[in-house]
């Protein structure tokens, strides 16, 4: 069965250090997703790529965070330098299409000190 | 703009009991899809449900259900006879079309803490 795949599964950091998590959608699905969920709450858009393009990153703190998916499949999601705040679980999704049903990976848990 | 509001933050309930999670949405677009997802202790979103603005036929599968009513912007999710293994996070989203970004944006609600006790 195909799925995302995400790494590293945890990360553990200082701050004002810089961080990268890796998403890899699954085969033929054209739209990815980058989540940040907090402990308790519901995950939270970060940014959203149509193949290569990034077509909704409104809430992504671009001060610190990066996002880029250069061939249209895998993806890599950068924070640098990481705060204390930035402490989340990040998921990943990917759907054939936007408004599709998404699909996620096991999300990388990010803890920093 | 967009919202999902999931009141219920925990539900405690014993096992073959019914259990329904509901879920009220705000959007201004006709075109639309909402969603349901469980996640697990394990932490992995999962898939449940997906329909369109357009259909508001109920549907079940197996001991869930899901109730879609347009005119009091709803999508509750019903489990009949839960299992232990029901006890999770359940979330309801919402894509609708978004002008500034010119694409469907997803917004999830906060979720709803299940417990089934044996």
């Amino acid at each position: 069965e195909a799925e995302v795949a995400q790494s590293p599964r945890y990360k553990i950091t200082e701050k004002s250090q810089a961080v990268a998590f890796w998403c890899d959608p699954i085969s033929g699905h054209a739209t990815l997703y980058w989540y940040r969920q907090i402990l308790g709450q519901g995950p939270e858009l970060l940014v959203q790529f149509q193949d290569e393009s990034v077509v909704d990153d409104s809430q992504l703190p671009k001060d610190r965070f990066s996002a880029e998916r250069l061939k249209g499949v895998d993806s890599t999601l950068k924070i640098q330098p990481a705060e204390l705040g930035d402490s989340a679980m990040y998921l990943c999704a990917s759907s054939l299409g936007a408004g599709g049903e998404q699909f996620f990976g096991p999300g990388t848990r990010l803890t920093v000190l | 703009a967009q919202k999902v509001t999931q009141a219920q933050t925990e539900i405690s309930v014993v096992e073959k009991e019914d259990v329904t999670l509901d879920c009220v949405y705000e959007t201004r677009d006709t075109t639309y899809y909402l969603f349901w997802y469980k996640q697990p202790p394990s932490g992995e979103l999962v898939f449940l449900i997906r329909r369109n603005s357009f259909d508001e036929q109920n549907e079940i599968s197996g001991r869930y259900s899901w109730n879609f009513q347009k005119s009091t912007s709803s999508f509750n999710f019903t489990i009949t006879a839960s299992q232990v293994v029901d006890s999770a996070v359940y979330f309801c989203a919402l894509s609708g079309w978004s002008g500034n970004t010119g694409g469907f944006k997803t917004i999830f609600g906060a979720g709803t803490r299940l417990f089934v006790k044996a």
